[in-house]
């Protein structure tokens, strides 16, 4: 079936970075643009940063541009956030989704959710 | 970046039918319309509506989307227990090259 399988959460120092991953299967990889989402505890969901179909754009949210890096290799249908200088109000679940269609689509495929957690 | 509007709580009772509303502005929900999606806690969201206002396959036909001008509406007809938990809108905001989330919407079925 179509999925997203995520990786990587842990729990991080302040100050330090994290690699988060997400294997799709299911579907063709390398047609979707793809997302990441965190939900922080208590809060709503935030959009934190895109990529192209074949990662030729990124872009991210303001609120974490300069920490985060957006990535994927289409040959092995990953999809990678790299995170770095964590802080505690960074701890939240972290979620990738695949765009359905550019233009007109929503996020259709979720991943399971990864915890991330920054704490000393 | 400015974010989407919703209603943080909107309470109906069983069997009726409930509207939650999300409002943006021209560069994103009035421009390419607004995506919904459901979240119950613990698990991940899962997408009612595309911006088009079309259903994913397997979503129920109890839940439909529409927009007028900057504002996007999803109605959720003949309310079940199951149905209480947030509700959320996102967009793609061409102004600012970003997608932005609604604050999401708390429905409660009473």
């Amino acid at each position: 079936q179509v999925e997203l399988v995520q990786s990587g959460g842990a729990v991080v120092q302040p100050g330090g970075s994290l690699r988060l991953s997400c294997v799709g299967s299911g579907f063709t990889f390398s047609d979707h643009a793809l997302h990441w989402v965190r939900q922080a505890p208590g809060k709503g969901l935030e959009w934190l940063a895109g990529i192209s179909y074949n990662g030729d754009i990124q872009y991210y949210s303001d609120s974490m541009k300069g920490r985060l890096t957006i990535s994927r290799d289409n040959g092995k249908d990953t999809l990678h956030l790299q995170i770095n200088s964590l802080r505690g109000d960074d701890t939240a679940v972290f979620y990738c989704a695949r765009e359905f269609r550019v233009g007109d689509g929503g996020f259709d495929v979720w991943g399971q959710g990864t915890v991330v957690t920054v704490s000393s | 970046q400015a974010g989407l509007t919703q209603p943080p709580s909107v309470s109906m009772g069983l069997r009726q039918t409930a509207t939650l509303a999300c409002t943006g502005d021209t560069n994103n929900v009035g421009g390419q319309g607004a995506a919904w999606l459901v979240h119950y806690q613990g698990h991940p969201p899962k997408l009612l509506s595309h911006r088009d206002n079309t259903r994913p396959s397997g979503i129920s036909e109890r839940f439909s989307a529409s927009r007028s001008g900057n504002t996007a509406s999803l109605t959720i007809a003949g309310l079940q227990p199951e149905d209480e938990t947030v509700y959320y809108c996102s967009a793609w905001d061409s102004r600012v090259g970003a997608w932005v989330f609604g604050g999401g919407t708390k429905l409660t079925v009473l």
